[in-house]
């Protein structure tokens, strides 16, 4: 069964600089959420778009912005990078049901290292 | 707010059943259970989800409570490709459908 993709796997940036992560969720699946997860630490939410308008926001950095385009596609731009924002981040998606009832799928996620 | 609590960790042997169990007081009435694995570097895998009673898929089960206040995955004969890290997260109540993680379970499953 198709999964859900992120791109790149990898990435390496200098402080300062920008990275822009892409996510493409299941076939027919309409919401998309991204985590953010630090070394040794828990998934965090970032936010998440449901039919290409954002739906929830967690604690995402105002340095951080994120859309989902028609194709449901979604991408997470990251500017001024901090070492801090060095974490795996992931992205998953899920058919939204009655509130409560969806199931997210998490896709492998991107680890960025900010040097 | 809808919070988890979880062991830290649980040793098992190969060929055991393993019982995670996660308390979920404050879980809002329509949210369903969902449970995750997770290895190293990589993303939460779906195991299980479910909303009272039992729920059983080819790789686990999932015991609820009348009161829904805790659940407990069951994991049959468990195998080294079994230690990960296992998540129940929550969404909070009337707030989104984002998963709140709390403190996973780490499982290591020994020869």
């Amino acid at each position: 069964a198709a999964g859900v993709i992120q791109s790149p796997r990898h990435l390496i940036k200098e402080k300062r600089e920008t990275a822009t992560l892409k996510c493409y969720p299941i076939p027919r699946h309409d919401t998309v959420y991204w985590y953010q997860q630090g070394p040794g630490q828990d998934p965090q939410f970032l936010i998440s778009f449901y039919e290409k308008m954002q739906s929830d926001k967690g604690s995402i950095p105002d340095r951080f912005s994120a859309q989902q385009f028609s194709d449901y596609h979604s991408e997470l731009n990251m500017s001024s990078l901090e070492l801090g924002d060095s974490a795996l981040y992931f992205c998953a998606s899920s058919l939204l049901g009655p509130e409560g009832t969806d199931t997210q799928y998490f896709g492998p996620g991107t680890r960025l290292t900010v040097l | 707010l809808a919070k988890t609590t979880q062991p830290i960790s649980m040793d098992s042997y190969e060929g055991q059943e393993v019982n995670i169990t996660c308390s979920h007081n404050n879980i809002a009435t329509n949210d369903y259970i969902t449970w995750y694995q997770q290895f190293p570097s990589q993303g939460p895998r779906f195991i299980i989800q479910g909303y009272k009673t039992k729920v059983t898929n080819e790789v686990a089960s999932l015991f609820i409570p009348a009161d829904r206040k805790s659940s407990t995955l069951s994991l049959p004969r468990v195998s080294l490709s079994d230690t990960a890290v296992y998540y129940c997260p929550l969404r909070p109540n009337n707030a989104g459908n984002m998963l709140t993680f709390g403190g996973g379970t780490r499982l290591m499953v020994k020869p």
